[in-house]
């Protein structure tokens, strides 16, 4: 089985510009999650999806950050603008059943740099 | 509102000896508690997980987790470490919220595995 796949694996930016972040889950995954993971910190949810459909987001910064499952599948996450505090990991991760076990299979993740 | 809380953020130690890695929670209402693994510019994986059931859970590879309620912990533990072992653990802490399950990391223990 394939794992969550994840797109570019490293981008350096500078502050302002724009930037964005792929994720395809594993096959079948009804829920998709954004984590930014900070260095020296634990990942921190963005978004959370079930199917194309938003559950929580309440820790996105709306002002800069979107994210879109159009067809319920592959993810885009988005900087516009970019600031430095913004540079960190991005971790996609997805889950079969936004139930119980809610297990997460984590994608290798995309490092932002923002200078 | 939920948090999890790492004590040690980095922890030492030779090979073959044991070690415990701590994490306490708090949240309000009944928890599924995890332990997480990152590997060297891996993506998180799961270690293992406690649902329900017995308090006492075990990894594949010779990991154990004890869920104690009354000191609302989930500290990891191994009798004898490898080279291999060398690696981020994260705990984290899921509960049902009005959106679903939600989960919480902490901020991470790096175990540096010494020969």
């Amino acid at each position: 089985e394939a794992g969550v796949a994840q797109s570019p694996r490293y981008k350096i930016i500078e502050k302002r510009q724009s930037v964005a972040f792929w994720c395809n889950p594993i096959s079948g995954h009804a829920t998709l999650y954004w984590y930014q993971q900070i260095l020296g910190q634990g990942p921190k949810l963005l978004i959370q999806f079930q199917n194309n459909g938003v559950v929580d987001d309440s820790q996105l910064p709306k002002d800069r950050f979107s994210a879109e499952r159009l067809k319920g599948v592959d993810s885009t996450l988005k900087i516009q603008p970019a600031k430095l505090e913004d540079s960190a990991v991005y971790l996609c991760a997805s889950s079969s059943f936004q139930g119980l076990l809610n297990e997460q299979f984590f994608g290798p993740g995309t490092r932002l740099t923002v200078l | 509102a939920q948090s999890v809380t790492q004590l040690d953020s980095q922890v030492p130690v030779f090979e073959e000896a044991p070690v415990e890695l701590r994490c306490n929670y708090s949240s309000s209402v009944s928890v599924y508690l995890f332990w997480y693994v990152q590997y060297p510019n891996q993506g998180l994986q799961l270690l293992l997980k406690y649902l329900s059931g017995s308090t006492l859970v075990e990894s594949i590879n010779g990991f154990e987790a004890e869920f104690n309620k009354s000191q609302t912990s989930f500290h990891l533990r191994k009798p004898s470490v490898h080279i291999s072992d060398t690696a981020e653990y994260f705990c984290a802490v899921s509960d049902r919220n009005t959106g679903g399950f939600k989960t919480i990391f902490g901020a991470g223990t790096r175990l540096f595995v010494k020969a």
